[in-house]
């Protein structure tokens, strides 16, 4: 039984297209993520939402809307899509929220975005 | 802010031959520390992690890391490679200066020759 899963695993698609990518986790953790993965692997966070609330906003296209109905899902809508999002996004969990535990973040298997 | 620097995008190393994978964190606290793997086309999976407690720090296949904090430094090891090994490995800090968020290396890719 997967711990954190994300579907699609792989999402083809036209420049201005809009897309979402769910997420799951079945852990009980409060805490979700969504991080980019760029074509040289580095890794960056986007967003994170707390039991619903959106505790984390880093500096994101607002084409890119997260949204979370409860504390186990956490779904990335992006509008318009550019060929800059082609990327890998992974989705996480943690037990706490950040800064309150060692930070130990578990993670998804990733979807691929090719936008062409 | 805290970082995390890997030093070599790619190292090689032989079958049974010692993995070394630098890292070096910059912090103005005693910070917690992750080694983490990804294995091609799947996620990061937790090697190991420092919460300051031991500072040699033994996680999963075989692998160990230790905290030296006169160095700054969170170097992973391993005392055999095998070929199951190679992935990008990455380092990464728990920032408390931004609010606790984990920040990532730039990944080191490892490759095993038989």
């Amino acid at each position: 039984d997967t711990a954190v899963s994300q579907t699609p695993k792989y999402l083809v698609t036209q420049m201005g297209n809009d897309k979402s990518i769910k997420c799951e986790q079945n852990l009980g953790h409060d805490t979700m993520y969504w991080y980019k993965q760029d074509s040289k692997k580095f890794l960056k966070i986007m967003f994170s939402y707390n039991n619903k609330e959106l505790i984390i906003n880093e500096t994101v296209p607002n084409r890119f809307s997260p949204k979370s109905p409860d504390k186990a899902h956490l779904n990335l809508h992006i509008n318009s899509l550019e060929l800059g999002d082609s990327a890998v996004y992974f989705c996480a969990s943690s037990q706490e929220r950040p800064g309150w535990g060692t930070g130990e973040l578990f993670f998804g298997e990733g979807s691929r975005l090719t936008v062409l | 802010a805290q970082s995390v620097t890997q030093l070599g995008s790619h190292v090689s190393v032989s079958e049974g031959a010692l993995v070394l994978l630098r890292c070096n964190y910059s912090s103005s606290v005693p910070p917690y520390l992750f080694w983490y793997v990804q294995y091609p086309n799947q996620g990061l999976q937790l090697l190991l992690k420092y919460t300051s407690a031991a500072t040699l720090v033994k996680g999963i296949n075989g692998f160990e890391a230790e905290f030296k904090k006169s160095e700054t430094s969170f170097h992973l090891t391993k005392p055999s490679a095998h070929m199951s090994d190679a992935a990008e490995y990455f380092c990464a800090v728990s920032d408390y200066n931004q609010g606790g968020k984990l920040i990532f290396g730039q990944g080191t890719e490892l490759s095993v020759k038989p």
